[in-house]
């Protein structure tokens, strides 16, 4: 069964500098990865997925993020952080089941 | 296009009562989900229809929740009776297909709290 980790619970960043979110999965075979982003009081917006192909997707907002399969790793990264993008990040991967997700991260964005 | 509808958008009850919640896919999407999400986590599948028909409901805790699709649109899914611990955003999406490449789009979710 496929599995997510987000190791990182919080993170606080400076408005305009860059951002790294941190994302580990287990499975098996080729993953399908997925970025989402919650804003409070919202649902899960996609920001980008991964299915083959290019390593590096580009997504909404500016967000990009990088597969690295030797690491099974899925980083999600934007290089200058803007005050809207204070939410809650969950990377998710699919395999033979839907949407598995890992337990989040929440980034704050100070002046 | 109208995105995953979902109602009643936030809701309050005493644990041993019963609640309801209500969902409507894009249009068109045949593959239809309901997630819950508890403060603090990820949202956790609770239950898979593909048209009218349950894929996956594996993690439903048949003994209090049940859902259902009957005509293959909307859906319901209801908790009876409520504990304390069903306290929860409860997500409802959909996709075009259940095919792994389909993108999987969420609505803004139920939040419910039991009191």
């Amino acid at each position: 069964a496929q599995s997510v980790t987000q190791p990182d619970i919080h993170i606080t960043v400076s408005e305009g500098a860059s951002l790294e979110l941190r994302c580990n999965y287990s499975y098996g075979a080729t993953p399908y990865l997925f970025w989402y982003v919650q804003s409070p009081g919202q649902g899960l917006q996609l920001l980008l997925k991964y299915f083959s192909g290019d390593t590096l997707v580009q997504g909404i907002k500016g967000f990009e993020a990088e597969f690295k399969r030797s690491q099974s790793s899925f980083n999600l990264r934007k290089p200058s952080v803007h005050w809207s993008d204070a939410a809650e990040y969950f990377c998710a991967v699919r395999g033979n089941t839907p949407l598995v997700f890992g337990k989040g991260t929440r980034l704050s964005v100070i002046a | 296009e109208a995105g995953v509808a979902q109602s009643p958008r936030y809701k309050i009850i005493e644990k041993r009562q019963s609640v309801a919640f209500w969902c409507n896919p894009i249009s068109g999407h045949a593959t239809l989900y309901w997630y819950q999400q508890i403060l603090g986590q990820g949202p956790k599948l609770l239950i898979q229809f593909q048209n009218n028909g349950v894929v996956d409901d594996s993690q439903l805790p048949k003994d209090r929740f049940s859902a259902e699709r009957l005509k293959g649109v909307d859906s319901t899914l209801k908790i009876q009776p409520a504990k304390l611990e069903d306290s929860a955003v409860y997500l409802c999406a959909s996709s075009l297909d259940r095919g792994i490449g389909n993108t999987i789009y969420f609505g803004e979710g139920s939040w419910l709290t039991v009191v």
